[in-house]
Protein backbone atom coordinates (compact mmCIF):
# COMPACT_ATOMS: atom_id res chain seq x y z
CA UNK A 1 0.00 0.00 0.00
CA UNK A 2 1.23 3.66 -0.83
CA UNK A 3 2.93 5.17 2.16
CA UNK A 4 3.63 9.06 2.87
CA UNK A 5 6.53 9.98 5.35
CA UNK A 6 6.82 13.26 7.46
CA UNK A 7 9.31 13.91 9.60
CA UNK A 8 7.57 13.81 13.66
CA UNK A 9 8.60 17.43 14.29
CA UNK A 10 9.84 20.72 13.38
CA UNK A 11 10.83 23.82 15.47
CA UNK A 12 11.12 27.45 14.35
CA UNK A 13 11.89 30.68 15.57
CA UNK A 14 9.06 33.29 15.47
CA UNK A 15 8.73 35.26 12.53
CA UNK A 16 11.04 32.50 10.80
CA UNK A 17 10.40 30.00 7.76
CA UNK A 18 9.32 26.52 8.32
CA UNK A 19 9.34 23.98 6.11
CA UNK A 20 7.43 20.24 6.41
CA UNK A 21 8.14 17.82 4.45
CA UNK A 22 6.30 14.31 2.87
CA UNK A 23 8.03 11.44 1.18
CA UNK A 24 6.34 9.11 -1.20
CA UNK A 25 6.77 7.24 -4.28
CA UNK A 26 6.15 9.46 -7.44
CA UNK A 27 4.51 11.42 -5.24
CA UNK A 28 4.98 14.61 -7.48
CA UNK A 29 2.62 12.84 -9.96
CA UNK A 30 -0.60 13.08 -7.65
CA UNK A 31 -2.16 16.19 -6.05
CA UNK A 32 -1.14 16.57 -2.39
CA UNK A 33 -2.97 18.39 0.14
CA UNK A 34 -2.25 19.75 3.82
CA UNK A 35 -4.34 20.27 7.04
CA UNK A 36 -3.65 21.91 9.94
CA UNK A 37 -4.64 20.48 13.54
CA UNK A 38 -4.60 22.14 17.04
CA UNK A 39 -5.36 20.53 20.22
CA UNK A 40 -8.86 19.51 20.57
CA UNK A 41 -10.07 20.66 17.23
CA UNK A 42 -10.49 18.97 13.57
CA UNK A 43 -8.38 19.02 11.51
CA UNK A 44 -8.45 22.16 8.76
CA UNK A 45 -7.38 22.45 5.05
CA UNK A 46 -4.43 24.80 4.31
CA UNK A 47 -3.57 23.55 1.40
CA UNK A 48 -5.00 21.77 -1.76
CA UNK A 49 -3.96 20.59 -5.19
CA UNK A 50 -0.09 20.92 -4.05
CA UNK A 51 -0.18 24.80 -3.45
CA UNK A 52 -3.23 26.15 -3.20
CA UNK A 53 -4.81 27.94 -0.86
CA UNK A 54 -8.32 27.64 0.48
CA UNK A 55 -10.49 30.95 1.35
CA UNK A 56 -9.21 32.50 4.72
CA UNK A 57 -6.17 30.83 4.79
CA UNK A 58 -3.27 33.36 5.37
CA UNK A 59 -0.88 34.08 2.57
CA UNK A 60 1.98 32.86 4.74
CA UNK A 61 0.80 28.95 3.72
CA UNK A 62 2.03 27.64 0.64
CA UNK A 63 3.29 24.35 -0.61
CA UNK A 64 5.16 22.68 -3.75
CA UNK A 65 5.19 18.87 -4.94
CA UNK A 66 8.15 17.71 -7.56
CA UNK A 67 9.35 14.18 -7.68
CA UNK A 68 8.87 11.98 -4.33
CA UNK A 69 8.61 15.37 -2.32
CA UNK A 70 6.06 17.88 -1.40
CA UNK A 71 6.72 20.58 0.98
CA UNK A 72 4.39 22.98 3.02
CA UNK A 73 5.90 26.13 3.50
CA UNK A 74 4.85 28.86 6.17
CA UNK A 75 6.55 31.93 6.05
CA UNK A 76 6.65 34.45 8.78
CA UNK A 77 5.67 31.66 11.33
CA UNK A 78 3.28 32.90 13.99
CA UNK A 79 3.05 31.23 17.12
CA UNK A 80 -0.79 30.86 16.30
CA UNK A 81 0.98 28.26 13.62
CA UNK A 82 1.64 25.83 16.19
CA UNK A 83 -0.05 23.08 15.63
CA UNK A 84 -0.15 19.35 13.68
CA UNK A 85 0.66 19.00 10.31
CA UNK A 86 -0.67 16.31 8.45
CA UNK A 87 0.28 15.63 4.56
CA UNK A 88 -2.48 13.58 2.37
CA UNK A 89 -2.88 11.80 -1.43
CA UNK A 90 -5.07 9.71 -3.25
CA UNK A 91 -3.69 6.34 -4.29
CA UNK A 92 -6.42 3.96 -6.42
CA UNK A 93 -9.39 6.38 -4.59
CA UNK A 94 -7.77 5.57 -1.00
CA UNK A 95 -6.87 8.36 0.95
CA UNK A 96 -3.40 8.31 1.84
CA UNK A 97 -2.71 10.34 4.85
CA UNK A 98 1.28 11.27 6.03
CA UNK A 99 2.46 10.01 9.65
CA UNK A 100 1.99 14.19 10.52
CA UNK A 101 4.31 16.57 12.04
CA UNK A 102 4.49 18.56 15.50
CA UNK A 103 5.44 22.33 14.72
CA UNK A 104 6.91 24.16 17.19
CA UNK A 105 7.03 27.74 17.46
CA UNK A 106 10.10 28.99 20.00
CA UNK B 1 -22.29 26.78 6.13
CA UNK B 2 -21.23 23.62 6.52
CA UNK B 3 -22.19 21.54 9.42
CA UNK B 4 -21.43 17.86 9.85
CA UNK B 5 -22.30 16.67 13.50
CA UNK B 6 -21.25 13.15 14.25
CA UNK B 7 -23.21 11.04 16.98
CA UNK B 8 -23.56 7.06 17.78
CA UNK B 9 -20.20 6.62 19.49
CA UNK B 10 -19.61 5.07 22.78
CA UNK B 11 -18.11 2.32 24.92
CA UNK B 12 -18.61 -1.16 23.29
CA UNK B 13 -16.99 -4.43 24.18
CA UNK B 14 -14.76 -6.19 21.88
CA UNK B 15 -16.42 -8.18 19.27
CA UNK B 16 -19.20 -5.73 19.45
CA UNK B 17 -20.90 -3.65 17.06
CA UNK B 18 -21.30 0.38 16.70
CA UNK B 19 -23.77 2.80 13.94
CA UNK B 20 -22.11 5.56 13.59
CA UNK B 21 -24.37 8.55 11.94
CA UNK B 22 -23.30 11.80 10.61
CA UNK B 23 -26.24 14.96 10.39
CA UNK B 24 -25.18 17.10 7.16
CA UNK B 25 -26.71 20.50 6.86
CA UNK B 26 -25.69 23.64 4.78
CA UNK B 27 -24.80 21.89 1.07
CA UNK B 28 -26.40 19.41 -1.35
CA UNK B 29 -25.39 16.38 0.19
CA UNK B 30 -26.54 14.08 -2.47
CA UNK B 31 -23.39 16.31 -4.61
CA UNK B 32 -20.93 15.12 -2.68
CA UNK B 33 -18.69 12.19 -1.53
CA UNK B 34 -18.47 11.27 1.67
CA UNK B 35 -15.89 9.36 3.78
CA UNK B 36 -14.87 8.46 7.47
CA UNK B 37 -11.24 8.97 9.08
CA UNK B 38 -10.35 8.59 12.63
CA UNK B 39 -7.86 9.44 14.94
CA UNK B 40 -6.59 6.98 17.69
CA UNK B 41 -5.75 10.08 20.69
CA UNK B 42 -2.44 11.55 20.54
CA UNK B 43 -2.01 9.39 17.26
CA UNK B 44 -2.47 10.51 13.17
CA UNK B 45 -5.33 10.11 10.67
CA UNK B 46 -6.28 7.16 9.26
CA UNK B 47 -8.66 6.86 6.44
CA UNK B 48 -11.31 4.03 7.18
CA UNK B 49 -14.21 4.38 4.75
CA UNK B 50 -15.59 6.56 1.12
CA UNK B 51 -18.58 6.74 -0.43
CA UNK B 52 -19.42 8.40 -3.72
CA UNK B 53 -21.97 10.23 -5.28
CA UNK B 54 -23.43 6.52 -7.11
CA UNK B 55 -23.10 4.97 -3.62
CA UNK B 56 -19.85 2.99 -4.85
CA UNK B 57 -17.88 2.51 -1.31
CA UNK B 58 -14.18 2.03 -0.83
CA UNK B 59 -12.27 0.75 2.29
CA UNK B 60 -8.39 0.12 3.41
CA UNK B 61 -7.61 -3.41 4.01
CA UNK B 62 -7.55 -2.43 8.37
CA UNK B 63 -11.90 -2.63 8.19
CA UNK B 64 -12.53 -4.28 5.02
CA UNK B 65 -15.21 -6.54 5.86
CA UNK B 66 -16.01 -5.56 9.11
CA UNK B 67 -16.78 -1.67 8.17
CA UNK B 68 -19.87 -0.48 6.39
CA UNK B 69 -20.01 2.64 4.99
CA UNK B 70 -23.92 3.72 3.56
CA UNK B 71 -25.43 7.34 2.84
CA UNK B 72 -29.17 8.39 2.83
CA UNK B 73 -30.04 11.21 0.91
CA UNK B 74 -32.94 11.67 1.26
CA UNK B 75 -32.25 12.15 5.06
CA UNK B 76 -28.91 14.24 4.51
CA UNK B 77 -27.22 11.34 6.38
CA UNK B 78 -24.15 9.29 6.29
CA UNK B 79 -23.88 6.16 8.18
CA UNK B 80 -20.15 3.80 9.41
CA UNK B 81 -21.28 0.38 10.53
CA UNK B 82 -19.46 -1.23 12.89
CA UNK B 83 -18.91 -4.96 13.37
CA UNK B 84 -15.97 -7.57 15.14
CA UNK B 85 -14.56 -4.41 16.84
CA UNK B 86 -11.48 -4.70 18.13
CA UNK B 87 -9.13 -2.36 20.99
CA UNK B 88 -7.33 -1.31 18.09
CA UNK B 89 -10.37 0.51 16.77
CA UNK B 90 -10.57 2.35 19.83
CA UNK B 91 -10.53 6.45 17.87
CA UNK B 92 -12.46 9.74 17.61
CA UNK B 93 -14.11 9.43 14.42
CA UNK B 94 -14.31 12.32 11.82
CA UNK B 95 -17.40 12.49 9.24
CA UNK B 96 -15.95 14.03 5.99
CA UNK B 97 -16.85 16.18 2.78
CA UNK B 98 -15.18 15.86 -0.36
CA UNK B 99 -16.06 17.24 -4.10
CA UNK B 100 -14.75 14.18 -5.21
CA UNK B 101 -12.14 12.72 -7.58
CA UNK B 102 -8.51 13.80 -6.03
CA UNK B 103 -10.27 16.59 -4.45
CA UNK B 104 -9.58 17.16 -0.93
CA UNK B 105 -11.55 16.72 2.51
CA UNK B 106 -12.99 19.95 2.87
CA UNK B 107 -15.29 19.69 5.75
CA UNK B 108 -14.39 17.82 9.22
CA UNK B 109 -17.49 17.48 11.70
CA UNK B 110 -16.29 17.82 15.41
CA UNK B 111 -16.07 13.95 15.34
CA UNK B 112 -17.59 11.22 17.80
CA UNK B 113 -15.72 8.92 20.62
CA UNK B 114 -15.73 4.95 19.83
CA UNK B 115 -14.42 3.63 22.90
CA UNK B 116 -13.69 -0.80 22.27
CA UNK B 117 -12.85 -2.27 25.69
CA UNK B 118 -14.24 -5.19 28.02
Amino acid sequence: SYELTQPPSVSVSPGQTASITCSGDKLGDKYVCWYQQKPGQSPVLVIYQDNKRPSGIPERFSGSNSGNTATLTISGTQAMDEADYYCQAWDSRNAVFGGGTKLTVL
Amino acid sequence: EVHLVESGGGLVQPGGSLRLSCAASGFTFSSYDMHWVRQVTGKGLEWVSGIDTAGDTYYPGSVKGRFTISRENAKNSLYLQMESLRAEDTAVYYCIRQVGGDNPFDSWGQGTLVSVSS
